[in-house]
């Protein structure tokens, strides 16, 4: 596609409940990135792949969150048993290769759980 | 403290104006970004720097490494400049990472 898409675009959900949010990057782009972002900040990184290779996941706050990119596109971050502080806008940016690129972001999944 | 310092938080201005934000961080960095923040979420990037200046259009962005400062700034500013500027950084420890600002938010009246 043109640009990186999300989806879905908003979640609703109930504590306890597990999610999956979807990131559809620019094709060709070998950097994907996950980042969170809270009401009236900026997004903190969560974590990068490389190709299908999780390259860095110490921004991700603890062991309900995980991230794949099995065939190097599309990537799932998985939010297990979540809890109200999880709520928030989740970023997915890619990028043509990771060595001083820019990186174009996705519109984003605003996340509330309930 | 956090590692990417902006300022105002907030800024209000009247349509022509010039306008100037701030940015200052205290890490070793490889590039310097400014980013758009539209009202409807979306994040457009702006500027990719890692020395001197750079323009498109009414916006120009300069940085000063010695320093470890930048600033973005808006020429004749219009009513559809309004959003919130985002300045990032990349580190040298980890430069595929992003370090947020928690932005500007900007309003430019008619």
């Amino acid at each position: 596609g043109a640009g990186v898409s999300q989806s879905p675009r908003y979640k609703v959900t109930k504590r306890g409940q597990d999610v999956a949010l979807r990131c559809d990057p620019i094709s060709g782009h070998v950097s994907l990135y996950w980042y969170r972002q809270a009401l009236g900040q900026g997004p903190e990184f969560l974590t990068y792949f490389n190709y299908e290779a999780q390259q860095d996941k110490s921004g991700l706050p603890n062991d309900r969150f995980s991230a794949e990119r099995p065939e190097g596109s599309i990537s799932t971050l998985t939010i297990q048993r979540t809890e109200q502080r999880d709520s928030a806008m989740y970023r997915c940016a890619s990028s043509f290769d990771s060595w001083r690129e820019t990186q174009y972001f996705g519109p984003g999944t605003r996340l509330l759980v309930l | 403290k956090n590692e990417v310092e902006q300022s105002p938080q907030n800024l209000t201005a009247q349509e022509g104006e010039f306008i100037t934000i701030n940015c200052s961080y205290s890490v070793g960095i490889s590039a310097l970004h400014w980013l758009q923040q539209h009202p409807g979420g979306g994040i457009v990037s702006l500027f990719m720097l890692s020395s001197g200046k750079k323009k498109h259009g009414r916006l120009i962005a300069t940085i000063n490494i010695q320093e470890k400062h930048s600033s973005l700034h808006i020429t004749a500013s219009h009513p559809r400049d309004s959003a919130v500027y985002i300045c990032a950084v990349s580190p040298i420890s980890g430069t595929y990472k992003y370090i947020f600002g928690t932005g500007t938010r900007l309003k430019v009246l008619a």
